[in-house]
């Protein structure tokens, strides 16, 4: 059972422009969502995140935004870079547990 | 201050043979995770370990799989009699408490032939 979706398996964007990468949910008692960027062989390395009693939060190019009546959150890179071409995975932690979506294979195009 | 280390990173066996990886956390964290990423899948936990405790296993396999976390020494990760099913990334992260971010070594990459 799939608690955290990312239903876009890959993103391909312009260098400049802004990417915008979705994720839903279906578990309300999620209290903490991050972002996780993940380059090949490597492991995924922290992002950015937003307590489920915020609606954004911002760090530098990067924008988290949560919309809990809707169970969605995104996250905006503004302007992109082609350093950011990574995987990306959003996660959301109720309890013990870290659940993580599948991933968007974000390609930024030079 | 080292990140999460991971070895082996990489790892071929037959099937039925044993796999254990080890995972070393950050300096100071005693709270290590273990994920499982299968191909074209994201990351499935798999358990959640103190020193000396098993705090969640709810994402283990009932059977061939067990992790610990001793007093000393790294946490393990032990798959008895691999099957071609358990082929897959697993990565490893740790965090100074309970739910704080997450830091992840590089990942164990299990080849079962």
């Amino acid at each position: 059972d799939q608690q955290v979706k990312q239903n876009s398996p890959s993103l391909s964007v312009q260098e400049g422009r802004i990417s915008i990468l979705n994720c839903d949910y279906t578990n309300s008692m999620f209290d903490y969502f991050l972002w996780y960027k993940k380059y090949p062989a490597e492991g995924p390395t922290f992002l950015i995140s937003i307590s489920s009693i915020k609606d954004k939060n911002e760090d530098g190019r990067f924008t988290v935004f949560l919309n809990k009546s809707a169970k969605h959150l995104s996250l905006h890179i503004v302007p992109s870079q082609p350093g950011d071409s990574a995987v990306y995975f959003c996660a959301a932690i109720t309890g013990n547990q870290f659940y993580f979506g599948t991933g968007t294979s974000l390609t930024v195009i030079p | 201050n080292a990140g999460v280390m991971q070895n082996p990173r990489h790892l071929v066996r037959r099937r039925g043979q044993e796999a254990r990886l080890r995972c070393s956390p950050m300096k100071g964290h005693s709270h290590v995770y273990w994920y499982r990423q299968l191909p074209e899948e994201g990351l499935k936990f798999m358990v959640y370990l103190q020193k000396e405790n098993i705090i969640d296993e709810s994402g283990m396999p009932k059977e061939r799989f067990s992790a610990e976390f001793p007093k000393e020494g790294p946490s393990i990760l032990r798959i008895q009699q691999v099957v071609r099913g358990d082929s897959a990334a697993y990565f490893c992260a740790s965090s100074p408490m309970r739910a704080g971010e997450l830091f992840f070594g590089e990942g164990s990459r299990l080849t079962v032939l």
